[in-house]
């Protein structure tokens, strides 16, 4: 990977359940942001996180960023089947803003 | 819909052509993003332009090129193709560089070398 890694890979959970993706990346940055994407679809943006912040909220969404450990994560509460997707985090390199690097993605199943 | 419009959606094209794949950004937007993707697997960043102007370069193959032009659109220019170039192609853009600002993307460009 270019920049990040994100693990699990792949996530399978019951409806109704959290689960927590987690994203880890390699050099030090200015924000860092999650996408999500549905099967061959594009990326849609869901949260930015700023290097100076340690958690946003949004809606069912809570990102945290630990950049002394160089990792953030993503939990989604309360999980409905419309979440099954594909989660990638995003960072922005602090030498190189304009280089925007993509993890390898979680893929997350929702089961009824 | 995000604004940004990739063409073509869908190619199929034999090993050794060359193919360029368009995207227009969203309105106002003056950053564009290529990304390639292939099966499954996360987004490889190829190169970005600002304002016609190239500001970063990924793992982008000698064999691949893009250009910005004074409107803004984009064309990505892959030539010598190989089986190994089938991917889907995003474009996405966004107002300025970073990610201070979201990217948009578009649906894709997906491409199939046979």
């Amino acid at each position: 990977s270019q920049q990040g890694e994100e693990d699990p890979q792949a996530l399978s959970i019951q409806e109704g359940e959290n689960a927590t993706m987690n994203c880890s990346y390699k050099t030090s940055i200015n924000n860092l942001q999650w996408y999500r994407q549905n099967s061959g679809r594009g990326l849609v943006h869901l949260i930015l996180i700023r290097s100076n912040e340690r958690e946003k909220h949004s809606g069912r969404l809570r990102v945290t960023l630990d950049t002394s450990k160089k990792s953030s994560s993503l939990l989604i509460t309360a999980s409905r089947a419309a979440d099954t997707a594909s989660y990638f985090c995003a960072t922005d390199g602090y030498s190189s803003a304009s280089k925007i690097i993509f993890g390898s993605g979680t893929r997350l199943s929702i089961r009824p | 819909d995000s604004g940004v419009t990739q063409t073509p959606k869908h190619l199929i094209t034999a090993t050794g052509q060359r193919v360029t794949l368009r995207c227009s950004p969203r309105s106002g937007d003056l950053s564009v993003y290529w990304y390639q993707q292939s099966l499954d697997q996360g987004l490889q960043f190829l190169i970005q332009y600002y304002n016609g102007e190239e500001r970063a370069k990924g793992n982008i193959l000698e064999r691949f090129s893009a250009q910005q032009f004074p409107d803004l659109h984009s064309e990505l220019n892959l030539s010598s193709l190989e089986l190994g170039d089938s991917a889907l192609y995003f474009c996405a853009s966004s107002i300025g560089t970073g990610l201070t600002g979201e990217l948009f993307f578009g649906e894709g460009s997906r491409l199939t070398v046979l």
